[in-house]
């Protein structure tokens, strides 16, 4: 399996800009987050989805986030209008679980900067 | 509310030395307890991941051990190599929520 992949690897955009951060994650797992790393925050989950549903969103910031997962192979967390804060790597991960996570899996992120 | 802690928050040893990385966490109720590594610029890697029945999970060089009445796991280390370098991160499931470290970030010095 390839793995958990995101898009676009990097992403710089000015401020007031729609951002949409992509996830594909392995094949089979049934459970996928978004997180977001800072040096000052370190990592934060903003959602967590089973089975496609989300189960978790209390760590999105604002209503200027939002997610998706349409189907089991394809997440998209949506920022509009960005903002210079928001600058920082977005991960994707998934696992296979129910309410007890299992083991992990990340993609490589995306470095967001909003100038 | 689970708390996690990992110190030190850095660590630099020798090449070839063995080390303990340390992760504590104040709510003894967890589900399970997995660590990870990460690289530069780069994504998280899980290495272990210990259900909380169990004590301790080895894979290569690494054991990582579990006493949940302590509230403490260690990640062991044998024979360390400069690709070892990473910063080392725990997380325990506890209340179906994966509450995380801040990590521990490891040098081996050739």
């Amino acid at each position: 399996d390839a793995g958990v992949i995101q898009s676009p690897r990097h992403e710089v955009t000015e401020m007031g800009q729609e951002v949409t951060l992509r996830c594909k994650p392995i094949s089979g797992h049934n459970s996928l987050f978004w997180y977001r790393q800072t040096m000052m925050r370190g990592l934060e989950l903003l959602i967590y989805f089973n089975n496609n549903v989300p189960i978790d969103d209390s760590g999105m910031p604002e209503d200027r986030f939002s997610a998706k997962m349409p189907n089991a192979s394809f997440s998209t967390l949506k920022i509009q209008p960005s903002e210079p804060r928001d600058s920082a790597v977005y991960f994707c991960a998934s696992s296979f679980g129910g309410r007890v996570t299992g083991e992990l899996f990340f993609g490589e992120g995306s470095r967001l900067t909003v100038l | 509310k689970q708390e996690v802690t990992q110190i030190p928050a850095a660590l630099s040893v020798p090449e070839g030395e063995n080390l303990v990385l340390n992760c504590s966490f104040t709510d003894s109720a967890i589900y399970n307890l997995q660590w990870f590594r990460q690289d530069p610029g780069k994504g998280l890697t899980s290495l272990l991941l210990i259900q909380s029945s169990q004590r301790e999970q080895t894979s290569g060089r690494l054991n990582a051990s579990l006493d949940k009445s302590s509230g403490r796991s260690t990640l062991y280390i044998a024979a360390s190599q400069p690709g070892d370098s990473a910063t080392y991160l725990c997380a325990v499931d506890s209340n179906y929520q994966l509450i995380w470290g801040a990590g521990t970030k490891l040098i081996i010095k050739p």
